[in-house]
C-alpha cells in the first residue's frame, strides 16, 4: 500500500525566510508520480508540481523548488524568501501508475503560515 | 481556461433534506472525481468517473449519489445526510490516464449538514 507522510502539521516563519515542506513516501511500485498542492483558505488545491519516478532531476520555478531524492524517498519543497502570499496548506501527494490520478494518497498536509 | 466551477459554495441543510452539488469543467477532460474533506484533513476520494460512467466508488453510503450527465457535468445528489457529514466537498478533472496528467480542483462546496 502507498503512504504520504508530512511530519511537519504547522510551520510558522517571517516573511522573506526560506521554509522546506518535507514529504516522504512509501510505495512498492516502480513507477509512480508524485504532486504538490497547495490549499489557501478559499478551499481549493492548486496543482504546483508532478513528479515522476524516473526523474530525480530537481526543479526550480521562480520562488519554488523541489527536492527529489528515491534513496531516501523524499520529495521535499523549498520556498525562497517567502511571503504572505504563501500562507496555505500543501499537500503532497503520490499515485501509482496503475491507477494514475484514480488513487491520488495524499499526505496529511503542512499549514504554512508567513508572519508579516 | 484551467478551471473547475462548483456550485454553491456554501450550503445548509437539513437531515431531511435533498440537495445536490453540481460541478462543471470545460476542459475537455474525462475523468472528474468527488473528494470530501473534513477540517485539518486531507482530501478523501469518493467518486470516480470515466468517460461519464462511474469507475470507482470508494464504498460511500448511499446518501451520496453521483451522477454524470455529460463529459463535462458532474453532479452529487445528497439525501438523508447526517452532521458528520458536515466536510468540504471538491470535485476535480483530469485528463486521462496514468498518474502522468495532473487534477485540477475546485473551489469546493462547504456542505454544513444540521
Amino acid at each position: 500500500a502507498q503512504k504520504v507522510t508530512q511530519a511537519q502539521t504547522e510551520i510558522s516563519v517571517v516573511e522573506k525566510e526560506d521554509v522546506t515542506l518535507d514529504c516522504v513516501y512509501e510505495t512498492r511500485d516502480t513507477t509512480y508520480y508524485l504532486f504538490w498542492y497547495k490549499q489557501p483558505p478559499s478551499g481549493e488545491l492548486v496543482f504546483l508540481i508532478r513528479r515522476n519516478s524516473f526523474d530525480e532531476q530537481n526543479e526550480i520555478s521562480g520562488r519554488y523548488s523541489w527536492n527529489f531524492q528515491k534513496s531516501t524517498s523524499s520529495f521535499n519543497f523549498t520556498i525562497t524568501a517567502s511571503q504572505v502570499v504563501d500562507s496555505a496548506v500543501y499537500f503532497c501527494a503520490l499515485s501509482e501508475a496503475d491507477f494514475g490520478n484514480e488513487k491520488l494518497t495524499f499526505g496529511t498536509g503542512t499549514r504554512l503560515t508567513i508572519i508579516p | 481556461d484551467t478551471e473547475v466551477t462548483q456550485t454553491p459554495k456554501h450550503l445548509v441543510m437539513g437531515m431531511t433534506n435533498k440537495k445536490s452539488l453540481k460541478c462543471e469543467q470545460h476542459m475537455g477532460h474525462r475523468a472528474m472525481y468527488w473528494y470530501k474533506q473534513k477540517a485539518k484533513k486531507p482530501p478523501e476520494l469518493m467518486f470516480v468517473y470515466s468517460y461519464e460512467k462511474l469507475s470507482i466508488n470508494e464504498s460511500v453510503p448511499s446518501r451520496f449519489s453521483p451522477e454524470c450527465p455529460n463529459s463535462s457535468l458532474l453532479n452529487l445528489h445528497l439525501h438523508a445526510l447526517q452532521p458528520e457529514d458536515s466536510a468540504l466537498y471538491l470535485c476535480a478533472s483530469s485528463r486521462l490516464g496514468q498518474g502522468n496528467t495532473e487534477a485540477f480542483f475546485g473551489q469546493g462546496t462547504r456542505l454544513t449538514v444540521v
